[in-house]
């Protein structure tokens, strides 16, 4: 059973701050992770993927991906009101079938 | 080109009766998966459809669902004799298929079993 794990939170963080969200996976062969958004009553949408061990940024969003201890993180800095969410981290398997954890319900307080 | 398209955006139905849930995907992606999302809880599986080959029914909860995707384009989800505990959010997703690509979501059916 390939597994994806999150801590569901709520994490709380204030306005300005940095978010830190986290994320484990079982199966090493996963060839690709994701990181989406899904604010209440909406559906899920992409944020960020990395596929490479390291860092990857883009704008106030880093992902970062280490494979030896199948973790995958998502940094949000200069948290905003607006990035009040929860987020779902995805696992992609080498069969294209995609892996969901239970995601983290994440609180920006102005 | 458009995204991922679902109808109805909304279904009301009584216990007992059947409903489909259509989902039209991105045009060229080959694989399409349906989930289900309960109120305040995660993405839960269940099926995978990819090319032509055989679909992934295993995340699929009892006989009464059903699933086909007809010309590998359009899929329908199909809840027969609907319990109470079949109302969720229904959402569908489709993919390239290509390695490392990502699935984009439809903006879901909300069913309602009364």
């Amino acid at each position: 059973q390939k597994e994806v794990e999150q801590n569901s939170g709520p994490l709380s963080v204030p306005e300005g701050a940095i978010a830190s969200l986290n994320c484990t996976y079982s199966d090493r062969g996963s060839q690709s992770f994701f990181w989406y958004r899904q604010y209440s009553g909406k559906s899920p949408e992409l944020i960020m993927f990395i596929y490479s061990n390291g860092d990857k940024e883009d704008g106030r969003f880093t992902a970062q991906l280490n494979k030896a201890s199948q973790y995958v993180s998502l940094l949000i800095r200069d948290s905003q009101p607006s990035d009040s969410a929860t987020y779902l981290c995805a696992v992609k398997d080498t069969g294209n079938q995609f892996y969901f954890g239970t995601g983290t319900s994440l609180t920006v307080i102005p | 080109g458009a995204g991922v398209s679902q109808s109805p955006s909304n279904k009301v139905t009584e216990k007992g009766k059947d409903v489909e849930l259509r989902c039209d995907p991105i045009s060229g992606h080959t694989a399409l998966y349906w989930y289900r999302q309960s109120l305040g809880q995660g993405l839960e599986f269940l099926i995978y459809f990819q090319g032509n080959s055989a679909p992934d029914k295993s995340g699929l909860p009892s006989d009464r669902f059903s699933a086909e995707r007809t010309g590998g384009s359009v899929s329908t989800l199909t809840i027969q004799r609907t319990q109470q505990e079949d109302s969720a959010v229904y959402l569908c997703a489709s993919s390239s298929g290509l390695a490392g690509e990502t699935q984009y979501f439809g903006p879901g059916t909300r069913l309602l079993v009364l």
